[in-house]
């Protein structure tokens, strides 16, 4: 069974552009989750949606949004980028709302410069 | 608010120690969730356990086994006769229902050959 698959893997942009990264969950996985890996914050929740809905959000500006579509496919976007959104962003998808149960699986990331 | 704290941020260990990787968590809610996660090098996270907080049973699979004490509020985890394929960055992770995800800082455990 295929994994959850990010695109694009690597991207640079510089300060204030936007970038959108996408995520596929595994098949039958109705819920997407989004999280920031840097060195310096560590791992941290962006948001999670689930069929279709945004059921919780972590403590990200608002330049911070996300959308799933109806074949749960997952989008996030940036906007007006800042240097210190350079990081890993990573996407994980689960059966049930992931954020309550944890069994989350875990794509590669999309690794952000911004330049 | 939630807190998830790995006091040791890097541990190395010659192949087939044994290892204890500390977790400890603070939260004023009684129903939550503890995870440890596995970064390999190649950035994805593996989930390897949750316990939830009604659950104080230690568990074991294979060569790792985890340790919950609720009265110190830690989640400790072990990995026993260590190997090279266990070098990776460990999260401990807390949920608590309807809230967010709260990962720690991560230890980086580097088994050498």
């Amino acid at each position: 069974k295929a994994g959850v698959t990010q695109t694009p893997r690597y991207l640079i942009k510089t300060r204030g552009q936007q970038v959108t990264l996408s995520c596929s969950p595994i098949s039958g996985h109705r819920s997407v989750s989004w999280y920031q890996q840097t060195p310096g914050q560590g791992l941290q929740f962006l948001f999670e949606y689930f069929s279709e809905t945004q059921r919780n959000k972590g403590n990200f500006p608002g330049r911070f949004s996300g959308r799933q579509f109806s074949n749960s496919r997952s989008e996030m976007n940036v906007s007006t980028l800042e240097l210190g959104d350079s990081a890993l962003y990573l996407c994980a998808s689960s059966l049930a709302s992931g954020v309550n149960t944890g069994e989350l699986f875990f794509g590669e990331g999309s690794r952000l410069t911004v330049l | 608010a939630q807190k998830v704290t790995q006091a040791q941020t890097e541990i190395s260990v010659v192949e087939k120690e044994d290892v204890t990787l500390d977790c400890v968590y603070e939260t004023r809610d009684t129903t939550y969730y503890l995870f440890w996660y596995k970064q390999p090098p190649s950035g994805e996270l593996v989930f390897l356990i949750r316990r939830n907080s009604f659950d104080e049973q230690n568990e074991i699979s294979g060569r790792y086994s985890w340790n919950f004490q609720k009265s110190t509020s830690s989640f400790n985890f072990t990995i026993t006769a260590s190997q090279v394929v266990d070098s990776a960055v460990y999260f401990c992770a807390l949920s608590n229902y309807g809230q967010n995800f709260v990962f720690g800082p991560g230890t980086r455990l580097s088994v050498l050959p």
